[in-house]
């Protein structure tokens, strides 16, 4: 079965600073990986996603995120965070391609301080 | 910009009662998924449809919770009878056909608070 850990419960971050969330993996064969973003009360908004080809991927507002294969993570970062960037992430795993069920972390809040 | 249309946004209920959730997908998204997301969790798939077929039920409650999608566009997701622990997010999405691994987007949600 696949799985996803988000290590971390809550990251802070200052205005400015790049920021980085953290995700590990654990999936048989290749991975298809995604990050999503939640807002207070909304449902979940797409930031990107890793299917095959160049390591990092370049997503929505200024996110990208780095697959590493030997260390099955899926990192989300960004270069100069934003306080409108604050919300819960989540970071999924699907085992297959195609239109196949996410399984997600239990989501990581960032802060980020002005 | 298309967008997961659901219904309601909120429902309070007793226990014992029925409710039932409503979502639209994005249009000619042939795939659809509910998805309950507890407080503090990450979303857990309840349904698969692939236009009107179930695909994966497997994790849905099937003694107490059902799902339809009679025209392979909308979907009810129905709870009969609900009780103290079916408090939670339930999330709608759909995908397209896209090769080889489409986005899954997701709809506002309804937030069920079991009473």
């Amino acid at each position: 079965a696949q799985s996803v850990a988000q290590p971390e419960d809550q990251v802070n971050v200052a205005e400015g600073n790049p920021l980085t969330v953290k995700c590990t993996y654990s999936v048989s064969g290749n991975p298809y990986l995604f990050w999503y973003v939640q807002y207070p009360n909304r449902g979940l908004q797409f930031l990107l996603k890793y299917i095959t080809g160049d390591n990092l991927v370049k997503g929505s507002y200024g996110f990208e995120a780095e697959f590493n294969k030997s260390q099955t993570s899926f990192h989300l970062k960004k270069p100069s965070a934003l306080v409108s960037d604050s919300a819960l992430y989540f970071c999924a795993v699907s085992r297959y391609s195609g239109n196949t069920p996410l399984v997600f972390g239990k989501g990581t809040r960032l802060s980020v301080i002005a | 910009e298309a967008e997961v249309a659901q219904s309601p946004r909120y429902k309070i209920t007793e226990k014992s009662q029925a409710v039932a959730f409503w979502c639209d997908p994005i249009s000619g998204h042939a795939t659809l998924y509910w998805y309950r997301q507890i407080l503090g969790q990450g979303p857990e798939l309840l349904v698969q449809f692939q236009d009107e077929s179930v695909v994966d039920d497997s994790q849905l409650p099937k003694d107490r919770f059902s799902a339809e999608r009679l025209k392979g566009v909308d979907s009810t997701l129905k709870i009969q009878p609900a009780e103290l622990g079916d408090s939670a997010m339930y999330l709608c999405a759909s995908s397209s056909r896209d090769f080889p691994t489409p986005a899954q987007f997701f709809g506002p949600g309804t937030r069920l608070t079991v009473l």
